[in-house]
């Protein structure tokens, strides 16, 4: 199976700063040929269920705010809140799909105010 | 908008069985895989196993191969998720979850994009 390990485990950032969250693979999701990379990123609010925000490593799901970036390519991938507001308080996984059938999520980046 | 509308908690004894169903309303899933993911309490997301109705086939993670069940009706857009053998740590909220399917050099890929709210299962005696 694929690891996937994200950093830091939780994290708290001033409002209106910059937000980063790492996610680590322990083989690449890229595919050679076609050159894409096959993870997403998913936000779940409290309560909630998780919420699509990124596939293909960093195309945007429809919805998603601008201020919301992933990149990163083969086994180093980042997600990128620009300028945190209130509600992007949430817990944040990642997810390869390049090993589908079988898939699996990092174990999550508890995101805070400071 | 596809809405996944999930059945509602259950509490079971160990030893026993759980059917969760996922309903989606507002659309249909014929073009898309269904999954399901379960998180135990505070923890994370753990994925369970799929099917794929345009297929006719069930994709299962190693870790419950044997213990669960996934299956579809296509006439009312439902699909099903059985586990039998329920023991405490099976205690978690249950998602279905819509996945889009993408196909490259013969080989399906699939990612998440519409979710259930859960279905929360208690296992105790």
């Amino acid at each position: 199976d694929i690891v996937m390990t994200q950093s830091p485990d939780s994290l708290a950032v001033s409002l209106g700063e910059r937000a980063t969250i790492n996610c680590k693979s322990s083989q690449s999701v890229l595919h050679s040929s076609n050159d894409k990379n096959y993870l997403a990123w998913y936000q779940q609010k409290p309560g909630q269920p998780p919420k699509l925000l990124i596939y293909g490593a960093s195309t945007r799901e429809s919805g998603v705010p601008d201020r919301v970036s992933g990149s990163g390519s083969g086994t180093d991938f980042t997600l990128t809140i620009s300028s945190l507001q209130a509600e992007d308080v949430a817990v944040y996984y990642c997810q390869q799909y390049y090993s589908s059938p079988q898939i699996t999520f990092g174990q999550g980046t508890r995101l805070e105010i400071k | 908008q596809v809405q996944l509308v999930q059945s509602g908690a259950e509490v079971k004894k160990p030893g026993s069985s759980v059917k969760v169903s996922c309903k989606a309303s507002g659309g249909t899933f014929s073009s898309y895989a269904i999954s399901w993911v379960r998180q135990a309490p505070g923890q994370g997301l753990e994925w369970m196993g799929r099917i794929i109705p345009v297929l006719g086939t069930a994709n299962y993670a190693q870790k419950f191969q044997g213990r669960v069940s996934i299956t579809a009706d296509e006439s009312t857009y439902t699909a099903y998720m059985e586990l039998s053998s329920l023991r405490s740590e099976d205690t978690a909220v249950y998602y279905c979850a819509r996945e889009r399917i993408q196909l490259w050099s013969q080989h399906y890929y699939y990612y998440m994009d519409v979710w259930g709210k859960g279905a929360t299962v208690t296992v105790s005696s």
